[in-house]
């Protein structure tokens, strides 16, 4: 059964510092994995997603994420962090037929 | 293209009342899920559709939940003989298919059972 933990529950950071968010997955296959920003009152919006090819990828707002399949991690990272950041973010590793697993989301606060 | 729209967005009713929500995908997207997201919790697959087909059911979701996607476009989620642990933020996402798809996800619906 495929699985996501992400190990932070909440992280607060200041304004301009650099961010970085875990992820760890347990899936049998390669795994589809994605990132997923919640603000109050608004739907998930993806930021970014691995599929195959690069271990790094690029996404929206300035977001990157490295998957390391050995150590079955997609962790997401962002080197200045703005106020408007601030949000809810949620790893998500998919199945073939496209439903995801989330993780329980890390709660991101940014510090004036 | 307006998105993924959900009504209502928000329903309060009493325990044992049955409710009904609505989900209109992205125009010409054939699969769509239906999640359940509780608070402090990341969302939880209900079910998806493909078209007008049902392909798969979380065994999260009892008897008393059942979906719909007559036509293949919009979908509905009734619960009947609510409970209070049915209270949760309910989330309706489309794709257009393929096993690679993003999925967009409306605001979704919360609901509170009192």
């Amino acid at each position: 059964a495929q699985s996501v933990t992400q190990p932070d529950i909440h992280i607060t950071v200041s304004e301009g510092a650099s961010l970085e968010l875990r992820c760890n997955y347990s899936y049998g296959a390669t795994p589809y994995l994605f990132w997923y920003v919640q603000s109050p009152g608004q739907g998930l919006q993806l930021l970014l997603k691995y599929f195959s090819g690069d271990t790094l990828v690029q996404g929206i707002k300035g977001f990157e994420a490295e998957f390391k399949r050995s150590q079955s991690s997609f962790n997401l990272r962002k080197p200045s962090v703005h106020w408007s950041d601030a949000a809810e973010y949620f790893c998500a590793v998919g199945a073939v037929a496209g439903k995801s697993t989330f993780g329980d989301g890390t709660t991101l606060t940014v510090k004036p | 293209d307006t998105g993924v729209s959900q009504d209502p967005r928000h329903k309060i009713t009493k325990r044992g009342q049955n409710v009904t929500f609505r989900c209109d995908p992205i125009s010409e997207h054939n699969r769509l899920y239906w999640y359940r997201q509780t608070l402090g919790q990341g969302p939880e697959f209900l079910t998806y559709f493909q078209n007008e087909a049902q392909l798969e059911k979380s065994r999260l979701l009892s008897d008393r939940f059942s979906a719909e996607r007559p036509k293949g476009s919009f979908s509905t989620l009734e619960i009947q003989r609510t409970e209070q642990g049915d209270s949760a933020m309910y989330l309706c996402a489309s794709t257009p298919g393929g096993p690679t798809d993003t999925q967009y996800f409306g605001p979704g619906t919360r609901l509170t059972v009192l």
